[in-house]
């Protein structure tokens, strides 16, 4: 299974843009990057997720390397709810979700 | 849409007791998770149902532990006789379908404590 290397923690002023970075070095040809964000006392909240391509979304965008090795979550300006931790996640086989403990992410004012 | 609903929100027992927890996934999802989380931990898949039948339950403590989901759309997750260290988060999840290519969408949970 694909497993991810993530920083501990994280600070971001807000208004900024705040990007998370993942390490996915072993990472198989059609396996998924997932991203996911928790707030204290609620369950996972599905960000973004994507295979070669970059995607963008409403709430953020995600950048894979060319060699898929890595990727970068990209909330383009952070505010205070955006203060969580935050999961990447490689979709290994057999569908299994490997949440690791992921960044936490403290936006400051 | 409406979301993953669990229920109770919070429950508190003491250890040998024991404990159920019901989640309702999201209308039309074929596919659903119950995971454990543990303070200071990320989640952790307990079982995986694909419909009525179990797609993966290798990390189900299964003497203690049971769960199902009868007729494909609601579930529930049991625990007889609870122990300490069943004090946790759990969350249940659902997805379309088994494919990578599905995001999976949880619920807020339920926060067991066992005293």
């Amino acid at each position: 299974d694909a497993k991810t290397t993530q920083p501990t923690s994280m600070d971001c002023a807000e208004g900024r843009a705040a990007n998370l970075p993942c390490n996915h070095s072993t990472i198989s040809g059609n396996e998924y990057v997932y991203w996911y964000r928790q707030i204290h006392s609620q369950g996972p909240q599905y960000i973004i997720h994507g295979l070669k391509n970059n995607e963008t979304n409403e709430m953020a965008s995600l950048i894979i390397t060319e060699d898929r090795k890595s990727s970068t979550l990209i909330l383009p300006h952070a505010t205070l709810r955006d203060t969580a931790v935050y999961y990447c996640i490689v979709r290994a086989t057999g569908n299994q979700f490997y949440f690791g403990t992921g960044t936490s992410l403290t936006v400051i004012p | 849409e409406a979301g993953v609903a669990q229920s109770p929100r919070y429950k508190i027992i003491e250890k040998r007791q024991s404990v159920a927890f019901w989640c309702n996934p999201i209308s039309g999802h074929a596919t659903l998770y119950w995971y454990q989380q543990i303070l200071g931990q990320g989640p952790k898949l307990l079982i995986q149902f694909q419909n009525n039948g179990v797609v993966d339950d290798s990390q189900l403590p299964k003497d203690r532990f049971s769960a199902e989901r009868l007729k494909g759309v609601d579930s529930t997750l049991k625990i007889q006789p609870a122990k300490l260290e069943d004090s946790a988060v759990y969350l249940c999840a659902s997805s379309q379908n088994t494919g990578l290519n599905q995001p999976q969408h949880f619920g807020d949970g339920t926060r067991l404590s066992i005293l």
